[in-house]
C-alpha cells in the first residue's frame, strides 16, 4: 500500500522568504510524485511531478522538489514566497501517473505581506 | 481544449435523496477518476475508468454509490438515500494514457460538486 504524509498543516512565511513544505512517502516499488495546488472553490492543478527521470524536479511557478529515495522524501521549496502562493498543497503517490493518485492530507500556505 | 467539467457546482438536498453529478473530461482523455475531498483533508480516490470500463473501486465506494460511463466520454456519479456524512467536495480528473503524444501521468481536475446534505 502506498501512503503519504504531510508535516505541517500550516506553513506561515514571509513574502521573499523561502518556502519550505514537507512530504514523506511509503511505497512498496518506486513511486511516481507529484505536488498539487489548490486555490479556494478550485480544482487542483498540478506544480510537478517526479516520474523517476531527474531527481530534482522543477515545476511551475518558480517551484522545485527533490526526491531523496534513502529518506524517502519528496520536500517542495520556493526560494522567494510571493502573496499570490497562498493556497493549500498536496503531495500525491501512485503506482504510475495513469492509476489512482493517494494524496496527504495537504498543507496550507500562508503569505504574510 | 476546454479542460474538465463537472455539473452541478453546487447541490445541496435533503438526507435520504438520491443525487447525480456528471463530469466531462478532456476529450480524448481514456482514463476518468472521481476523487471525494472532506473539509481539511487531501482527496480520496472513489473510483476510475479506463473508456467505458469501470478497472477499481475504493472500499469508500459503499452500495449507495454507482459510477458509469456509457460510451467512454462523460462520466455520471449517482448517490442514494444521501446521508449528512456524503457532504464534501466530489472531483473528477482525467488523462490520457499517453495517447496522441500527450503527459500520461497528469491527472486534469474539474473544479468538483460541492454536495451539502442537511
Amino acid at each position: 500500500a502506498q501512503s503519504v504524509t504531510q508535516l505541517g498543516s500550516h506553513v506561515s512565511v514571509s513574502e521573499g522568504a523561502l518556502v519550505l513544505l514537507r512530504c514523506n512517502y511509503s511505497s512498496s516499488v518506486p513511486p511516481y510524485l507529484f505536488w498539487y495546488v489548490q486555490y479556494p472553490n478550485q480544482g487542483l492543478q498540478l506544480l510537478l511531478k517526479y516520474t523517476s527521470a531527474a531527481t530534482l524536479v522543477k515545476g511551475i511557478n518558480g517551484f522545485e522538489a527533490e526526491f531523496k529515495k534513502s529518506e524517502t522524501s519528496f520536500h517542495l521549496t520556493k526560494p522567494s514566497a510571493h502573496m499570490s502562493d497562498a493556497a493549500e498543497y498536496f503531495c500525491a503517490v501512485s503506482l504510475s501517473g495513469n492509476t489512482p493518485l493517494v494524496f496527504g492530507k495537504g498543507t496550507r500556505l500562508s503569505v504574510i505581506a | 481544449d476546454t479542460g474538465v467539467s463537472q455539473d452541478p457546482r453546487h447541490k445541496i438536498t435533503k438526507r435520504g435523496q438520491n443525487v447525480t453529478f456528471r463530469c466531462d473530461p478532456i476529450s480524448e482523455h481514456n482514463r476518468l477518476y472521481w476523487y471525494r475531498q472532506t473539509l481539511g483533508q487531501g482527496p480520496e480516490f472513489l473510483t476510475y475508468f479506463q473508456n467505458e470500463a469501470q478497472l477499481e473501486k475504493s472500499r469508500l465506494l459503499s452500495d449507495r454509490f454507482s459510477a458509469e460511463r456509457p460510451k467512454g466520454s462523460f462520466s455520471t456519479l449517482e448517490i442514494q438515500r444521501t446521508e449528512q456524512g456524503d457532504s464534501a467536495m466530489y472531483l473528477c480528473a482525467s488523462s490520457s494514457g499517453g495517447a496522441s503524444g500527450t503527459d500520461p501521468y497528469e491527472q486534469y481536475f474539474g473544479p468538483g460538486t460541492r454536495l451539502t446534505v442537511t
